[in-house]
Order: C-alpha cells, then structure tokens, then sequence
C-alpha cells in the first residue's frame, strides 16, 4: 500500500538553531512531493514542492527541502528557527502512473509538531 | 485573491441530525477536492470535482455522505445522518487544471470543525 511516514510526532528545536522535520514514503516511481504547515484553526497552506530537476527545493518562509530518492525521503530544513514556525507540518506525495502523469490522489503523512522555542 | 472560503467553521450537532457544509473555491479553479481530518491525522480525500463532475467518490461514504458541484464552482457537502464517528475536520481545497493535475498545487479553505454529541 501507498503510504508516507512521518517518523517524529513532535521535534523542538531552540530559536535560531536549524530544524529538520523528516518524512519518507512508500510509492512506486517518483512522486511528485509537497510540504503544507497548518497553524491552529487554519486550513493548511502551500510551502513548497518538489516535481523534477534539482533535489534541493526552496519554498516559503526560508524552509526547502531535499529530494533522496534512494532513500525515498523528502526531508524539510530550515537553517535558523523562528518561534513563528510553531506549527503542524505535513509531507504529501502524488504518486505517478508508469507513463508519467499523475494517478490517484494527494496522499498526506500524519503530520509533525514543530514546537521552536525562545 | 481570495482563498477558499467555507462555512460554517464549527458546527454542533447532535446524532442522526443532518449536517451540511459549502465551500466556495478560488475563482476559477476548476478543480475541487473535499477532504476529511481526523485528529491527530493528516487529510484524507473524500471526493474530487472536476468543473461538476465527480471523478473521484471512492472514499466517500455513501450511504451517509452526499456531495454536489452544480455549477462547477461553490460545492455543498452533507452528511445525513450524523454518527459520533463522524466528529472532526472537513477541509475543502481547490487547484487550477493545467496540466498533469499532480503537480498542482492545492489551496486549502479553513476547515469545518464539526462535533457529533
């Protein structure tokens, strides 16, 4: 079954230090691959995705993302923490059909509590 | 621009009573997707519209579940009638249709919040 790992319910990291949030998945091919953050009590919001070319994908508010396929991760890093990246993170994948285009739906990962504190 | 609206935000209700929640996506996509959020899950696709047509109803509960796009713009989704089970988020989204659809991305509404007693 298709399916993405989120392996950390909860990462805290301090103001200004790096944060990774992981994410692995299990699809056939090369998906395509996306980050949305949820804050409280809103719906979730775009911040990057990754479709071909290079493996390293910048998005919104300095996050980016790196692409592994061997390792099928899409990990999402940013080099200096803000309290306001306080949120809930969810890695997406759309799985590709064998002759290239899209098939099935978004598939989304549990989610993770991002908690930067002061 | 404007987002994707939804309404309500938070609905009370309580078993086997009806509920229904409408989306308004973002002008001109016309692509609509209606998702349920458990707590403590990610997004799980419901149903997806195509401008009005249902292409995609197969996690949709039938028998309590119903949806409609008439027009291929704002979208009602309603549940008839409610269990305990039912009690989470229902998030609708929206992406223009331009190409290969899995590379779209997707803009999300706020979420209703909807509780079952």
């Amino acid at each position: 079954a298709q399916s993405v790992a989120q392996p950390e319910d909860q990462v805290k990291v301090a103001e200004g230090n790096p944060l990774t949030v992981k994410c692995t998945y299990s699809v056939s091919g090369n998906p395509y691959l996306f980050w949305y953050v949820q804050y409280p009590n809103r719906g979730l919001q775009f911040l990057l995705k990754y479709i071909t070319g290079d493996n390293l994908v910048k998005g919104s508010y300095g996050f980016e993302a790196e692409f592994n396929k061997s390792q099928t991760s899409f990990h999402l890093k940013k080099p200096s923490a803000l309290v306001s990246d306080s949120a809930l993170y969810f890695c997406a994948v759309h799985p590709k059909a064998d002759y290239g285009g899209s098939q099935g739906n978004l598939i989304f990962g549990k989610g993770t509590k991002l908690s930067v504190k002061p | 621009e404007a987002g994707v609206v939804q309404s309500p935000r938070y609905k009370i209700i309580e078993k086997k009573q009806p509920v229904a929640f409408w989306c308004n996506p973002i002008s001109g996509h016309n692509t609509l997707y209606w998702y349920l959020q458990n707590l403590g899950q990610g997004p799980e696709l419901l149903i997806r519209y195509e401008n009005e047509e249902a292409v995609d109803d197969s996690q949709l509960p039938k028998d309590r579940f119903s949806a409609e796009r008439l027009k291929g713009v704002d979208s009602t989704l309603k549940i008839q009638p409610a269990e305990l089970g039912d009690s989470a988020v229902y998030l609708c989204a929206s992406s223009p249709r331009q190409g290969d659809r899995g590379q779209e991305t997707q803009y999300f509404g706020p979420g209703t919040r909807l509780l079952v007693l």
